[in-house]
C-alpha cells in the first residue's frame, strides 16, 4: 500500500512569496493533520482534520498561513506570504478511527 | 501543554536496555511513541490507550499510567537499527486528536 504522499519534497522560495504544500493521505483514512518540524520548537501540530472537517486549527501561526482538504484524498497548506521563519519540515499525518497516526516523507520548506 | 520526556539522550551498547519516559500535565486519552531517524519522518511504535488497550510494534513494549499521567517505553536486547529520536505524543481530548509531542529523546546505539 502506498503510504502518505506530500509534494514537493524539497521547496526553496523568497520571503513573500506563496507556497503550496501538498498531502494525499492513506487511502481510507478519516483523519488528517499537518505538522511542522523546527530545531527550536520541535514537532508541532498545525491543524487537523477528521473528514475533510477542520477540527482544530489554533496551532496555526497565523493568518498567513491556511489549510484546506477538498475531498477525502487531498489536502493542502498554504503560506502567503511566505517568511524566512516559517522555514521547517512540514509533515503531514492520517489516520484511521484507530488513531495510530502515519507520517508522510515531508516537505523541507526554506524561505530566504 | 507539552510532555516532558527523559532522559533527554542515551547511549547504549548493543544488546543493553533503555527505558524512555514522557510525562505529562493534563489527564491523558492516548499516548503515541515514535521512532525518527535523521532526515526521515516519524515512524509509529505503539499506541497507548486508556483503560489497556495497546497496539504497536512486537518487539517494543510500553506502560502507561493513566492516574500519574505518564508512560515509559521499553527498549530491550537494544540493536543498532534502534538509533534515532524517540518521541512521545499525547491527546487529552478522546481520541482522534492531533498530538502533542514532547521535545524527543536521542538514543544511539554503539557496537
Amino acid at each position: 500500500d502506498a503510504g502518505v504522499i506530500q509534494s514537493p519534497r524539497h521547496e526553496v522560495t523568497e520571503m513573500g512569496q506563496e507556497v503550496t504544500l501538498r498531502c494525499k493521505p492513506i487511502s481510507g483514512h478519516n483523519s488528517l493533520f499537518w505538522y511542522r518540524q523546527t530545531m527550536m520548537r520541535g514537532l508541532e501540530l498545525l491543524i487537523y482534520f477528521n473528514n475533510n472537517v477542520p477540527i482544530d486549527d489554533s496551532g496555526m501561526p497565523e493568518d498567513r498561513f491556511s489549510a484546506k482538504m477538498p475531498n477525502a484524498s487531498f489536502s493542502t497548506l498554504k503560506i502567503q506570504p511566505s517568511e524566512p521563519r516559517d522555514s521547517a519540515v512540514y509533515f503531514c499525518a492520517s489516520s484511521p478511527p484507530s488513531n495510530e497516526q502515519f507520517f508522510g516523507p515531508g516537505t523541507r520548506l526554506t524561505v530566504l | 501543554q507539552q510532555p516532558v520526556q527523559s532522559p533527554q539522550a542515551v547511549i547504549l551498547r548493543e544488546g543493553e536496555d533503555a527505558v524512555i519516559n514522557c510525562s505529562s500535565s493534563k489527564a491523558l486519552y492516548s499516548v503515541h511513541w515514535y521512532r525518527q531517524k535523521h532526515g526521515e519522518a516519524p515512524v509509529f511504535l505503539m499506541i497507548l490507550l486508556k483503560g489497556g488497550e495497546q497496539k504497536g510494534h512486537e518487539k517494543i513494549s510500553a506502560s502507561f499510567n493513566e492516574k500519574k499521567q505518564q508512560s515509559s517505553l521499553y527498549l530491550t536486547a537494544s540493536q543498532l537499527s534502534y538509533s534515532g529520536t524517540y518521541f512521545c505524543g499525547t491527546d487529552s481530548g478522546g481520541g482522534a486528536d492531533g498530538l502533542t509531542f514532547g521535545k524527543g529523546t536521542h538514543l544511539i546505539i554503539q557496537p
